[in-house]
């Protein structure tokens, strides 16, 4: 399996912060990283795919960049509602693999 | 407005088989391109990806559980479903099941459903 290492595992933030979260894989994985947003009690909610592409209705402050095994996630300024976990995914090989998530907290 | 919904047992002995169905609304599970999965979050795992399926039955399992797993496709009833067999405590999670986009990320998520494997 492809492992990915996420990091930091929680960080304290506050609002209008910049706030940066990475991912490493164990190999090269092209764009087939994602990033998922969870709240407590539901379910994570996909916010960027391959990479660079925000789903629609995620607002422009968050940003995904990278490629071969390095990846980021960038909240450019930390609004009350990005208050939440975050994970990545990886989709090049089966079975897809996740990070272990990156509380962010005030 | 798509919505999946899991349903099944929150409580299973050890060593039966958890049996869960998700039931697909506002959309045909048969939408070509597409794979329906299962996703498990516990505390201790973090999210694991179970295993996916396709409307034509063809499906792709995780290697660590592919030996106790089975997933299927209803298509008459727009729903798919999980049985894993011989479970240990180690299989209690919320168990999410998801609409697979082409690029493989899970972009549409039912709300999860809590199974605990206890005597």
């Amino acid at each position: 399996d492809i492992q990915v290492t996420q990091s930091p595992s929680s960080l304290s933030a506050s609002v209008g912060d910049r706030v940066t979260i990475t991912c490493r894989t164990s190999q090269t994985i092209r764009n087939s990283l994602h990033w998922y947003q969870q709240k407590p009690g539901t379910a994570p909610k996909l916010l960027i795919s391959s990479t660079s592409t925000l789903l629609g209705g995620v607002p422009s402050r968050f940003r995904g960049s990278g490629s071969g095994t390095d990846f980021t996630l960038t909240i450019s300024s930390l609004q009350p509602e990005d208050f939440a976990t975050y994970f990545c995914q990886q989709t090049y090989r089966t079975p897809p693999t996740f990070g272990g998530g990156t509380k962010v907290e005030f | 407005q798509l919505q999946l919904r899991e349903s099944g047992p929150g409580l299973v002995r050890p060593s039966e088989t958890l049996s869960l169905t998700c039931t697909v609304s506002g959309a045909s599970i048969t939408i070509n391109h597409y794979f329906w999965a299962w996703i498990r979050q516990s505390p201790g795992k973090g999210l694991e990806w179970i295993g996916s399926v396709h409307h034509s039955g063809g499906t792709y399992f995780n290697p660590s559980l592919k030996s106790r797993l089975a997933i299927s496709v209803d298509t008459s009833n727009n729903q798919f479903s999980l049985s894993l067999t011989s479970v240990t405590t180690a299989d209690t999670a919320v168990y999410f099941c998801v609409k697979e986009a082409g690029s493989g990320p899970a972009a549409y998520w039912g709300p999860g459903i809590l199974v605990t494997v206890s005597s």
